[in-house]
């Protein structure tokens, strides 16, 4: 049972442009949203987070909205630099337990061409 | 500010064989994680501790089984292993257990022949 879905394994972009990354949920406990952006040999890091009490986060280059109702967020990244090339992973976290466990969606390869 | 590090980095073991992973946390945090990322999946969680004590697990059989010290360091045993355990496991340190935000390790690369 897939909680968090990233439909897109991969998503190609040219330098300079909008790379926008896709996530889905179906749990509806979730009430916090985090992306992980991860580099080959390196662990994920921590890129922004959004708390479903709002509809957009924005930390300079990165927004992620949030649809409560369908279920649905989304990275944008603007504008795509080369060095923003790596697996982007969605994850969705209840904070009513006792424990803040990350459900993570597969990834998406995101590459930014020059 | 010391981050996340991981040890060993890669091994290979044979089905049957008992392996342990550790786990320095980051400076400060007191609350350690433990996911497993098989080859293109996304990470999945183990168990965390927090205060030397098992905080929550995941879908995960009791031969995976885990250890925090006083100074938040932590390891991952998994005994018997079986081919499916070959996985990146990734350590992750949080400064609460109550924060969402996790700062992971480089991560051990475990292979099961």
């Amino acid at each position: 049972d897939q909680q968090v879905k990233q439909n897109s394994p991969s998503l190609s972009v040219q330098e300079g442009r909008i790379s926008i990354l896709n996530c889905d949920y179906t749990n509806s406990m979730f009430d916090y949203f985090l992306w992980y952006k991860k580099y080959p040999a390196e662990g994920p890091t921590f890129l922004i987070s959004i708390s479903s009490i709002k509809d957009k986060n924005e930390d300079g280059r990165f927004t992620v909205f949030l649809n409560k109702s369908a279920k649905h967020l989304s990275l944008h990244i603007v504008p795509s630099q080369p060095g923003d090339s790596a697996v982007y992973f969605c994850a969705g976290v209840w904070s009513g337990g006792s424990n803040y466990k990350l459900t993570f969606g597969k990834g998406t390869l995101l590459t930014v061409n020059p | 500010e010391t981050g996340v590090t991981q040890s060993p980095t890669h091994l290979i073991k044979t089905r049957g064989q008992q392996v342990t992973l550790r786990c320095s946390s980051q400076s400060g945090h007191n609350t350690v994680s433990w996911y497993q990322q098989a080859l293109g999946q996304g990470p999945q969680f183990i168990f965390q501790y927090y205060r030397e004590e098992e905080n929550g697990r995941g879908n995960f059989p009791p031969r995976f089984s885990g250890l925090q010290f006083p100074n938040y360091s932590s390891e991952l045993n998994v005994n018997a292993l079986e081919l499916d355990d070959s996985a990146l496991y990734l350590c992750a340190s949080s400064l609460t257990s109550g924060r969402a935000e996790l700062f992971f390790g480089e991560g051990s690369r475990l292979t099961v022949l």
